[in-house]
């Protein structure tokens, strides 16, 4: 069936630079769209969200892309922290039928290194 | 307190045995969620609830099974649990659609 994936299951970055997480998606049915972040030991943690009626928003050190063309999301985390090490996942809500229901990808462990 | 608790938070039990794992929430929100997390792969749907008579089976629902007692507590059981069932498990919780679901803290579930 129609899934979220992700292109990279493991990114390292140097605390201070920008960090990108890439996420496809094949449900054009798609309507909204949600990062997550989540740290060892704990339940996911909302950062950003993105409506399909939008190519960008921006939130604090954060920003999601989403093009609808290729299917393709991505988080931008600026000046990265040791405490943004964490797994991220992108999550779609299928519309139509499916009626809001959350989908996730695979997840990407990001590592920053001080 | 959390918003959305899970009980128990770890728990080991043996092949066979019938299993239920507990949540609760406090944020009024309709609809509920079952996760199960395995490593390396993302969380994949067992069971939704969008409503206390509403019972939706996920992706991965055989060997599992949900009851939605009243709109703040959602409760997944595993009948005759097995070792590919060990896994972490997460609750969630969404006000309606195209809105962020907020999770609990897991429940690790051991099978030996």
């Amino acid at each position: 069936g129609e899934n979220v994936g992700l292109h990279l299951p493991t990114l390292s970055v140097q605390e201070g630079d920008n960090s990108i997480i890439n996420c496809a998606y094949s449900n054009s049915a798609s309507d909204y769209f949600i990062w997550y972040k989540q740290e060892s030991g704990k339940g996911p943690q909302f950062i950003i969200d993105i409506r399909s009626n939008m190519d960008k928003r921006q939130g604090q050190r954060v920003t999601v892309l989403l093009n609808k063309t290729v299917k393709h999301l991505s988080l931008q985390i600026a000046a990265t922290q040791p405490g943004d090490s964490a797994v991220y996942f992108c999550a779609e809500n299928t519309g139509g039928t499916s009626y809001g229901k959350l989908t996730f990808g695979q997840g990407t462990i990001l590592t920053v290194h001080p | 307190d959390a918003d959305v608790t899970q009980t128990p938070r770890n728990r080991i039990t043996k092949t066979g045995k019938r299993i239920m794992l507990e949540c609760s929430q406090t944020k009024g929100h309709d609809r509920m969620y079952w996760y199960r997390q395995d490593p390396g792969l993302g969380l994949r749907l067992i069971y939704y609830s969008f409503d206390v008579k509403d019972i939706n089976k996920g992706e991965i629902s055989d060997g599992y099974s949900v009851s939605r007692q009243a709109q703040a507590k959602f409760s997944l059981s595993l009948e005759s649990a097995i070792p590919n069932q060990t896994a972490l498990y997460f609750c969630a919780t969404s006000s309606r659609p195209g809105t962020e679901a907020f999770f609990g803290q897991g429940t690790r579930l051991t099978v030996v």
